[in-house]
C-alpha cells in the first residue's frame, strides 16, 4: 500500500536556527499539506499546496514558514528562526483531490517530531 | 460549516462492540461524513468515510441515518490496539481542514 514518508523522524534544534522537514507524498497525488500538534492539543492545519503554489495557509503559518516542492518527489516545509513553541509533531499529508463536500481521504505521513531548545 | 459534536472520551472492554457518534445537525446537502483514527505519536488515519446509509470496510462500519443530522462509527470487538483517538469529519470542515477535539476511546483489558 502506497504512503506518506517524512523524515527526519525526530529533529533537535536550537532556537533561531532554521529546518527544513522532509516528505515524500504519495506518487498520483495532487494536493499536499502540512499540519502540527503541539502535545496534547490538537491536529492544526498549517498549509496547502497544489499546481506548485500554496492553496491555503492558515494563520499560524506565517512569513518564517515556508513549502516547497523542490522535485516531483519532495514535499519541504522550512521554518526559518525557529522558536521553542515551534516544538510539535510536524504531519505532511497528501490527497488525489480536494473538494468543498470532503470527498477527498488524505494520507497522513508519520510524522517529524521537532524539538526546539 | 458544519459544526461537529462528539464524545470526548469513551471507555470500552476488549472484545466488545463501540459506537462513536457524531452529532452534525447542520450538515449540508452534499457533504460527506469520514472518520480519522489517531495514535499516540502518529499522524490521523482515515478510516471510513460514507453520504448516507451505511458504508463497511475491514475495520469499521458507518451508520447515517435518513436525516443525515449524526453518524455513528462502529468498531466490532475492539481490542487494546484500537485504543485511539477518532475524529468526524464533515463536508467543509474536511475542505477547510478542521480536526476538533475527537473522541478518546481508551480499551481496557
Amino acid at each position: 500500500e502506497p504512503e506518506v514518508t517524512q523524515t527526519p523522524s525526530h529533529q533537535v534544534t536550537q532556537m533561531g536556527q532554521e529546518v527544513i522537514l522532509r516528505c515524500v507524498p504519495i506518487s498520483n497525488h495532487l494536493y499536499f499539506y502540512w499540519y502540527r500538534q503541539i502535545l496534547g492539543q490538537k491536529v492544526e492545519f498549517l498549509v496547502s499546496f497544489y499546481n506548485n503554489e500554496i492553496s491555503e495557509k492558515s494563520e499560524i503559518f506565517d512569513d518564517q514558514f515556508s513549502v516547497e516542492r523542490p522535485d516531483g518527489s519532495n514535499f519541504t516545509l522550512k521554518i526559518r528562526s525557529t522558536k521553542l513553541e515551534d516544538s510539535a509533531m510536524y504531519f505532511c499529508a497528501s490527497s488525489v483531490g480536494r473538494d468543498w463536500r470532503g470527498a477527498y481521504e488524505q494520507y497522513f505521513g508519520p510524522g517529524t517530531r521537532l524539538t526546539v531548545t | 460549516l458544519a459544526k461537529t459534536t462528539q464524545p470526548i472520551s469513551m471507555d470500552s472492554y476488549e472484545g466488545q462492540e463501540v459506537n462513536i457518534t457524531c452529532s452534525h445537525n447542520n450538515i449540508a446537502t452534499n457533504d460527506y461524513i469520514t472518520w480519522y483514527q489517531q495514535f499516540p505519536s502518529q499522524g490521523p488515519r482515515f478510516i471510513i468515510q460514507g453520504y448516507k446509509t451505511k458504508v463497511t470496510n475491514e475495520v469499521a462500519s458507518l451508520f447515517i441515518p435518513a436525516d443525515r443530522k449524526s453518524s455513528t462509527l462502529s468498531l466490532p470487538r475492539v481490542s487494546l490496539s484500537d485504543t485511539a483517538v477518532y475524529y468526524c469529519l464533515v463536508g467543509r470542515s474536511t475542505y477547510k481542514y478542521i480536526f476538533g477535539t475527537g473522541t478518546r476511546l481508551k480499551v481496557l483489558a
